[in-house]
């Protein structure tokens, strides 16, 4: 099963609003509602931040939010912060016991 | 406090085999299906296999099955994966991971064990 398409790069300025976007098929991301986001700062490991596509776990800020319209789900980071850099990857069940990731944004802050 | 603590990586040859572990603490280990991630140098997160919390269901990633072996210990709270036949392809960071893959997430993940397959 191909991974998730995601842009390789985002980028914004403190206190905007920016998204990213994952795009699959009718297979996985179109078919479930089990997309969920995930932060990694460089050298560590990821973090949930979005889950069945737009529940956010306890300690997650409400700045981050997450959507999905047929095949494509996004993550938008509203009011940006400098510790909002780091590497973007959403994910998706795919039906058959088999969960794909996308190839990860990464997150700039201008 | 939910602790994931990856072990066993380190450096194999080309068709050797590795076993990684992974304890858990601060959850009731049972109750929790667990998954193992990777990644490789500079890649993104590539899904490789789940058990169930007693260890009845097991899935791979089409990229390692037949080679990897999932297992889990619920008396030592601890996670197993034995990987056979490496290559170099196999070389990434090895992350633990909790949560269902029917679900579509994983809730924490360890600090990863990191693989290098290398002659």
């Amino acid at each position: 099963q191909s991974a998730l398409t995601q842009p390789p790069s985002a980028s914004g300025s403190p206190g905007q609003s920016v998204t990213i976007s994952c795009t699959g098929t009718s297979s996985d991301v179109g078919g479930y509602n089990y997309v969920s986001w995930y932060q990694q700062h460089p050298g560590k490991a990821p973090k949930l931040m979005i889950y069945e596509v737009t529940k956010r776990p306890s300690g997650v800020p409400d700045r981050f939010s997450g959507s999905k319209s047929g095949n494509t789900a996004s993550l938008t980071v509203s009011g940006l912060q400098a510790e909002d850099e780091a590497d973007y990857y959403c994910s998706s069940y795919g039906g058959s016991n088999n969960l794909v990731f996308g190839g990860g944004t990464y997150l700039t802050v201008l | 406090e939910v602790q994931l603590l990856e072990s066993g990586g380190g450096l194999v040859q080309p068709g050797g085999s590795l076993r990684l572990s992974c304890a858990a603490s601060g959850f009731t280990f049972r109750d929790y299906a667990l998954s193992w991630v990777r990644q490789a140098p500079g890649k993104g997160l590539e899904w490789v296999s789940a058990i169930g919390g007693n260890g009845d269901t097991i899935y791979y990633a089409h990229s390692v099955r037949g080679r990897f072996t999932i297992s889990r210990d619920n008396s030592r709270n601890t996670l197993y994966l034995q990987m056979n036949s490496l290559s170099a392809e196999d070389t990434a960071m090895y992350y633990c991971a909790r949560g269902w893959v029917s679900r579509g997430y994983f809730d924490f993940w360890g600090q990863g064990t990191l693989v290098t397959v290398s002659s």
